[in-house]
């Protein structure tokens, strides 16, 4: 069964610009987390995606959105790029969602620079 | 409040050491708990998990961890260290109504020298 994978794995943006990274989960994982990963702020979660729904919503500037399709494939989008959100981004996805419990498995991430 | 500390950035052992890395949570619901490794330039990889079945886990590549709720910990060890082993550690929490929302520890980097 193919993993969890993320494109592009590596983008350089400008200030000011904005940017869409997509995750396509395990096949029949419905649930989609996204994460950020700094070397300053460590790993943080920015939400979650089950059923097309948003379930759980980290502590970040609206500037962070997204979206899941009815296929369980994600898309995050962050407008209007500022220099600290150059980071690695992970998505992580899961069977299901509600417990806590529910295993998630990560894909490689997507390198985004910020210049 | 969900929170998770792991002590030591930094861990260096010997080739054939034991490996014990170090995590106490915070958590006012029954947590599940997780280890996660880190390679450079990779995602994540879930070593073990604890969701209250059982206060040992054992998890991928030799390793192993022991859930004790009087201390609020879930210490990683693996009884010898293979070079392999080099790598980020991660241990994260999550809880009944977080969903899948994973809180993380701020890492150990293990360092295995010959």
């Amino acid at each position: 069964k193919a993993g969890v994978t993320q494109t592009p794995r590596y983008l350089i943006k400008t200030r000011g610009q904005q940017v869409t990274l997509s995750c396509s989960p395990i096949s029949g994982h419905r649930s989609v987390s996204w994460y950020q990963q700094t070397p300053g702020q460590g790993l943080q979660f920015l939400f979650e995606y089950f059923s097309e729904t948003q379930r759980n919503k980290g502590n970040f500037p609206g500037r962070f959105s997204g979206r899941q399709f009815s296929n369980s494939r994600s898309e995050m989008n962050v407008s209007t790029l500022e220099l600290g959100d150059s980071a690695l981004y992970l998505c992580a996805s899961s069977l299901a969602s509600g417990t806590g419990d529910y295993e998630q498995y990560f894909g490689p991430g997507t390198r985004l620079t910020v210049t | 409040a969900q929170s998770v500390t792991q002590l030591g950035s930094h861990v260096s052992v010997s080739e054939g050491a034991l490996v014990l890395l170090r995590c106490n949570y915070s958590s006012s619901v029954p947590p599940y708990l997780f280890w996660y490794v880190q390679y450079p330039n990779q995602g994540l990889q879930l070593l073990l998990k604890y969701t209250s079945a059982a206060t040992l886990v054992k998890g991928i590549n030799g390793f192993e961890a022991e859930f004790k709720k009087s201390e609020t910990s879930f210490h990683l060890t693996k009884p010898s260290a293979h070079m392999s082993d080099a790598a980020e550690y991660f241990c994260a929490v999550s809880g009944s109504g977080g969903y899948n929302k994973l809180i993380f520890g701020a890492g150990t980097r293990l360092a295995v020298h010959p």
